[in-house]
């Protein structure tokens, strides 16, 4: 069955300090990837797509095929970036498949 | 260009009655899907529409249901109402299968 995890409910860090948000995923096909945001009080909102690569808010995402990995980067995190963050993942449709999502605190 | 929209924003219904959700997706978009998040299972896929037809349907019973019209608005009907259902609603539209899809503000619904 196809299933995405997301390892940390909470990950916090200082103002500055580089940020990982782990996603693994598990699906036998080639699947496309997304990580969706939610800040407060507002709408989950698209952050990136792998197919795209690009780089979004300055955070990157590389799809690793071997791992099963396509784990969100930022070098320096920034207090706005304080939000809910999603893995998704979707296969030749608009069904996504959510992770359980990691909490993302910046400190200043 | 206006977003999605949900009405209600907000329900209460008691156990036993039924509900219907309202779903207007971005203009020109045919595909519209809808997701449950709750604290405890997170965000949920329950159906997929694209011109009128279903075209996927998540793990929920048969008390879920759906449909949308030929404007593409879309609608979800949830029969005999547990507490268990009391949950964000979500709907999201898109233009299509793998494009990118905008999400709606959810419906609110509590169950006593």
């Amino acid at each position: 069955a196809q299933r995405v995890t997301q390892p940390e409910k909470l990950l916090s860090v200082f103002k500055g300090a580089p940020v990982e948000l782990k996603c693994n995923y598990s699906y036998s096909g080639s699947p496309e990837l997304f990580w969706y945001v939610q800040y407060s009080r507002q709408r989950l909102q698209l952050l990136l797509r792998h197919i795209s690569r690009e780089s979004i808010k300055g955070f990157t995402a590389d799809l690793n095929k071997g791992e099963t990995s396509f784990h969100l980067k930022k070098p320096f995190a920034q207090e706005e970036d304080s939000a809910m963050y999603y893995c998704a993942l979707s296969y030749n449709t608009d069904k996504l498949i959510f992770g359980t999502g990691t909490r993302l605190q910046v400190f200043p | 260009k206006a977003g999605v929209t949900q009405t209600p924003r907000y329900l209460i219904k008691t156990r036993g009655q039924q509900v219907t959700l309202s779903c207007s997706p971005i203009s020109g978009h045919r595909s519209v899907s809808w997701y449950q998040q709750t604290p405890g299972q997170g965000l949920q896929f329950l159906f997929e529409y694209f011109s009128e037809t279903q075209r996927n349907k998540g793990n929920f019973p048969g008390r879920f249901s759906g449909r949308q019209f030929s404007n593409s608005r879309s609608e979800m009907n949830v029969s005999t109402l547990e507490l268990g259902d009391s949950a964000l609603y979500l709907c999201a539209s898109s233009l299509g299968a793998g494009v990118e899809q905008f999400f709606g503000p959810g419906t609110r619904l509590t169950v006593l």
